[in-house]
């Protein structure tokens, strides 16, 4: 079965910092683009950036440069997001996304990291 | 970068109903756009790839059309199922934003 499995809820004061994960099983992790999706609490979805495992050819949406990172660890098919300083308004569902190999669309979806940052 | 709008924000709709949602992008984007479905506490389904095209497993009644600036996502008979909120995204250049999305619920 193909999946991508996140990591776990997280509670983190500001300031701190914060790596979650996203594995990919039942496919060829190298072979196709992970994206990250942000959903604040009772808002629609962003799109924050995509990365090739592959290569680690990574993207990011304007919005979230230099606001977090992207990276990816092909020989354990985990896909990464993380943040060195955390802050209150980063509170929000993370989801991460598999891109279809052959046409537009995000076709495989974790079941989505919720992050608290609250002193 | 390209911008995309939904409408309407929200719709009320009785089972049986045919729905209509439409998403406009700021500039051509050929056929790069899909649809999502998302329910409450879930993470979202894809619908409609390559702006017409059924992903496996989606009903029939799910249908995508449109190129350019103007597409479509009808739901040709309303099931109770479909009650949820529904998401364009556009595939430009490596920034892939979402619209707003459109709730849509029971009448």
């Amino acid at each position: 079965e193909v999946q991508l499995v996140q990591s776990g809820a997280e509670v983190k004061k500001p300031g701190e910092s914060l790596k979650i994960s996203c594995k990919g099983s039942g496919y060829s992790f190298t072979s196709y683009w992970i994206g990250w999706v942000r959903q604040m609490p009772g808002k629609g979805l962003e799109w924050m950036g995509i990365i090739y495992p592959g290569d680690s050819d990574t993207r990011y949406s304007p919005s979230f440069q230099g606001q977090v990172t992207i990276s990816a660890d092909k020989s354990i098919s985990t896909a990464y997001l993380q943040w060195s300083s955390l802050k209150a308004s980063d509170t929000a569902m993370y989801y991460c996304a598999r891109r279809g190999s052959s046409f537009l669309g995000m076709d495989v979806w974790g079941q989505g990291t919720t992050v608290t940052v609250s002193s | 970068a390209i911008q995309l709008t939904q409408s309407p924000s929200s719709l009320s709709a009785s089972v049986g109903d045919r729905v209509t949602i439409t998403c406009r992008a700021s500039q051509g984007i050929s056929s790069a756009l899909a649809w999502y479905q998302q329910k409450p506490g879930k993470a979202p389904k894809l619908l409609i790839y390559d702006a017409s095209s059924l992903e496996s497993g989606v009903p029939s009644r799910f249908s995508g059309s449109g190129s350019g600036t103007d597409f479509t996502l009808t739901i040709s008979s309303l099931q109770p199922e479909d009650f949820a909120t529904y998401y364009c995204q556009q595939f430009n250049n490596y920034r892939f934003t979402f619209g707003p999305g459109t709730k849509v619920d029971i009448k």
